[in-house]
């Protein structure tokens, strides 16, 4: 079945270091992708819609020059959270759409100290 | 803001307990209702989508019901397994694109 791939698993880095995710779909093309993010006990929370050869859609209180996305292959969407400090630790991931299924990475836990 | 409410927020039972689980959600504008699986240190599963007023899907002991109307489905679980613990989810999907996530049932089956 489909497949989507995300790397890294685990990031734990210093404040100030900037941290890229990587979202693939392994065996479809996705011209949009998903990033979300969760916080403790909190639901799954929509950071920004990425688009294939265009830019972004993001949520409203999402900071675009904070968590890049670049979506520039049908396969391949990356976030890349800039300067992150220890408010940024969260649970990432991402989604592609396969049909009527959204198919999920495995996500990224990002620890910044 | 679009809210979707899953309730109980955890739940304990025995093996072969039968159980059910709600999500509620806006009754306007609906497209999809997602039920999704998560296990601990891997992605969500996709159970069930849901599109029809009174859908109901079935996938081995795990079944779905769909009310659009009024706005909620459920999740039952019958004879539960210690594999079936995990956290449910269920998302709203208004336009056919991204989805909004309740913040899910956490089930714990006892052997």
């Amino acid at each position: 079945g489909a497949v989507v791939s995300q790397h890294p698993s685990w990031v734990i880095c210093k404040s100030g270091t900037s941290v890229k995710i990587e979202c693939r779909s392994l065996d479809f093309q996705a011209t949009t992708m998903f990033w979300y993010r969760q916080f403790p006990k909190q639901s799954l929370m929509l950071m920004a819609t990425s688009n294939e050869g265009s830019k972004a859609t993001y949520e409203q209180g999402v900071e675009k020059d904070k968590f890049l996305i670049n979506h520039a292959s049908l396969t391949l969407s990356t976030l890349t959270v800039t300067s992150a400090h220890p408010e940024d630790s969260s649970f990432y991931i991402c989604s592609a759409r396969g049909g009527s299924i959204q198919h999920f990475g495995d996500g990224t836990r990002l620890s910044i100290l | 803001i679009l809210n979707v409410e899953q309730s109980p927020q955890s739940l304990h039972v025995q093996e072969g307990d039968s159980t059910n689980f709600t999500c509620s959600f806006p009754s306007s504008n609906f497209y999809a209702l997602h039920w999704y699986r998560w296990e601990t240190a891997k992605s969500p599963e996709a159970l069930f989508v849901m599109t029809l007023n009174g859908d109901e899907k079935k996938k081995g002991r795990i079944s779905a019901t769909l009310n659009t109307k009024e706005g909620y489905s459920y999740l039952y679980i019958k004879g539960s397994q210690p594999e079936d613990s995990a956290t449910y989810l269920c998302a709203f999907d208004q336009a056919g694109t991204a989805l909004i996530f309740g913040k899910g049932t956490t089930l714990s089956v006892s052997s």
